[in-house]
């Protein structure tokens, strides 16, 4: 079983929200961890959003538009990046990351259609 | 300002040794806290993080790569080089290598190099 696993795809509306989950392992408990997300348009590196742990203690990348934003369910073992208001211009994939025993892990990636 | 930059081969053998080097600016790798990382993509696959050298020259490696890897810095050079051993057709991918801050996150990223494993 994958540490991180992520829906391989998701459609939304514009001007709709859209929740991206990042599932970790069972026996991983998703409170210990800060969990990174990164944004992938086609045929460019990929860009650090944010990363979020609790409220307490989150971080939005440098430029990254407010509507952007983490938060985590526990009862699903889950960190979650919410993304409110879609544009056009959000549509891409999404990698949740965690450093587990110091070790880098990113999710397998949900792409994110905006129609 | 920070930019990272990989290079090395575009086309390997099966079997040969990959060497990738990333030349980075804008950051010293002897500054507590900092690393540098490898991470790489299959044509149309996920990323798949591989290797990180931090400021005080700790490494850490992919579970399942980790007996093909090895992960060095030059800071002098401001350089980090990886090589992979033994690769495969399976290995043909963008490698990515990026700026890890002390926070966690790679903030800075590289344009990545296409490297292909054919005979």
């Amino acid at each position: 079983q994958a540490v991180l696993t992520q829906p391989s795809s998701l459609s939304a509306s514009p001007g709709a929200s859209a929740s991206l989950t990042c599932t970790l392992r069972s026996g991983i408990n998703v409170g210990t961890y800060r969990i990174y997300w990164y944004q992938q348009k086609p045929g460019s590196p990929p860009q650090y959003l944010l990363r979020y742990k609790s409220d307490s203690d989150k971080q939005q990348g440098s430029g990254v538009p407010s509507r952007f934003s983490g938060s985590k369910d526990a009862s699903a073992n889950a960190g979650i990046l919410l993304i409110s208001g879609l544009q056009s211009e959000d549509e891409a994939d999404y990698y949740c990351m965690i450093w587990h025993s110091s070790v880098g892990v990113f999710g397998g990636g949900t792409k994110l259609t905006v129609l | 300002q920070i930019t990272l930059k990989e290079s090395g081969p575009t086309l390997v053998k099966p079997t040969q040794t990959l060497t990738l080097t990333c030349t980075f600016s804008g950051f010293s790798l002897s500054t507590s806290g900092v690393g540098v990382g490898w991470i790489r993509q299959p044509p149309g696959k996920a990323l798949e993080w591989l290797a990180l050298i931090y400021w005080n020259d700790d490494k850490r490696y992919s579970p399942s790569l980790k007996s093909r890897l090895t992960i060095t810095k030059d800071t002098s050079k401001n350089q980090v080089v990886l090589t992979m051993t033994n690769m495969d057709p399976v290995d043909t991918a963008t490698y990515y290598c990026a700026h890890r801050d002390s926070y966690g996150y790679l903030g800075y990223w590289g344009q990545g190099t296409l490297v292909t494993v054919s005979s």
